[in-house]
């Protein structure tokens, strides 16, 4: 079946212009997460959805990161004023909840953003 | 000290020899743990999840825990140099069975002919 995509696959913006990043998840997962990949940092956690319950955010690193998930599926990445620090990979992952409660996630193929 | 860390390498093996990767957790209560594999350019791919001390196989590879010393390992028999990528380990920190992985920063492993 259908994997997680992401679009654009690569982005290159100025620093300063705001960027928005898409993901689809697995049809029928119902949990959706955006991770940061950079060098030296190794993969991050950003932000995560399950369902209709509030999103954890605590793994943003400023105010101008935000994101949202339309309708428990699609979910979108936006970075305002993005700056140099800002360039990295950002991946998706989604997930269901299996047996005995665990749950595994998959990645997207991820958005190569560069900020200019 | 980093919630989940593993040695950076890189490690390098022949064709055909057992690589064994290693990785330490902090968080006493974690429950899940993950290997990642991942290629060049490429975003990472499941390979084994654990959640049980002891250890877990699926065919050449064969992860292992021990709660007690808070360790994961994955061991990949018969290596080939397709094997060659990066190897994240990630554990689910917490104690809950769902919910963020906390990554460490990979080893790079390289498997020559």
């Amino acid at each position: 079946g259908a994997g997680v995509s992401q679009s654009p696959s690569n982005k290159v913006t100025e620093k300063g212009k705001d960027v928005e990043l898409r993901c689809d998840p697995i049809s029928g997962h119902t949990a959706l997460y955006w991770y940061r990949q950079s060098l030296g940092q190794g993969l991050e956690f950003l932000i995560y959805f399950q369902g209709n319950s509030a999103p954890d955010k605590s793994g943003l690193p400023s105010d101008r990161f935000s994101a949202e998930r339309t309708g428990g599926s699609v979910s979108t990445l936006t970075i305002q004023r993005t700056q140099q620090e800002d360039s990295a990979v950002y991946l998706c992952a989604s997930s269901l909840i299996g047996d005995r409660g665990r749950e595994t996630q998959y990645f997207g193929p991820g958005t190569r953003l560069l900020v200019l | 000290q980093k919630e989940v860390e593993q040695n950076s390498g890189p490690l390098s093996v022949p064709e055909g020899a057992i690589a064994s990767l290693n990785c330490t957790y902090s968080d006493r209560v974690s429950q899940s743990f993950f290997w990642y594999r991942q290629y060049s350019g490429k975003s990472p791919e499941l390979i084994m999840s654990i959640y049980s001390n002891g250890d877990k196989e699926d065919g050449r590879f064969t992860a292992q825990l021990n709660k007690a010393s808070q360790y994961v390992s994955l061991l990949i028999r018969d290596s080939q140099p397709s094997d060659s990528a990066t190897y994240l380990c990630a554990a689910r920190t917490g104690g809950t069975s769902y919910g963020k992985l906390t990554f460490g920063q990979g080893t790079i492993l390289t498997v020559h002919p």
